[in-house]
């Protein structure tokens, strides 16, 4: 079955230090994959997606996520976090259509002074 | 370009009525999505429409409905709301299969 795993509910950083966000995909295809992040009260925007094309993809607001398919995993990462960047991020696995879209259970980013 | 607009942002009802959403999708964007965003289920996949057509639909119950118009606009419909409909609606369009996305900010319905 096809499922996505992200892997922290919740990752606390401190403004200026560097941000992982975890993803993990189970399939037997290589789906595409994507990343949205979810400002409160607001839907979710794009912030990179990966097609079978670069592994190391590069993203609005300064995030990359590199594909590893013997890891079958899609990190999100930032060198240095910005209180701007508080907020909820959802990874995203598609296959076909919109119905094998499939959503990670969300991880909840937040910045220290 | 315009973005996804979803209609209306907030909405309130009581139990037992019905509701109507509305959501405009990119121009060119023929297939439309809706997801229902809870806290506790996170976000689930209601249904999608492409030209017209529902192409695939997420496990709910009859209660939601919703229909796609030649314009690719779409609207969702629940019937005999009841308190745990209370959600985030989320509405997305795309230009083609596997292609990214595009979200609308929802409609925040709350059932009292």
């Amino acid at each position: 079955a096809q499922s996505v795993t992200q892997l922290d509910s919740h990752v606390s950083v401190s403004e200026g230090t560097p941000v992982l966000l975890r993803c993990n995909y189970s399939s037997s295809y290589s789906p595409s994959l994507f990343w949205y992040v979810q400002h409160p009260n607001k839907g979710l925007q794009l912030l990179l997606k990966y097609t079978s094309a670069a592994t190391l993809v590069k993203g609005i607001n300064g995030f990359e996520a590199e594909f590893k398919k013997s890891e079958t995993s899609f990190h999100l990462t930032k060198p240095s976090a910005h209180m701007s960047d508080a907020a909820e991020y959802f990874c995203v696995a598609s296959y076909s259509s919109a119905s094998k879209i499939i959503f990670g259970s969300g991880t909840r980013l937040s910045i220290r002074p | 370009k315009a973005g996804v607009t979803q209609t209306p942002r907030y909405l309130i009802k009581t139990r037992g009525q019905q509701v109507t959403l509305s959501c405009s999708p990119i121009s060119g964007h023929r297939s439309v999505s809706w997801y229902q965003q809870t806290p506790g289920q996170g976000l689930q996949f209601l249904f999608e429409y492409f030209s017209e057509t529902q192409r695939n639909k997420g496990n709910f119950p009859g209660r939601f409905s919703g229909r796609q118009f030649s314009n690719s606009r779409s609207e969702m419909n629940v019937s005999t709301l009841e308190l745990g409909d209370s959600a985030l609606y989320l509405c997305a369009s795309s230009f083609l299969d596997k292609t990214e996305a595009f979200f609308g900010q929802g409609t925040r319905l709350t059932v009292v």
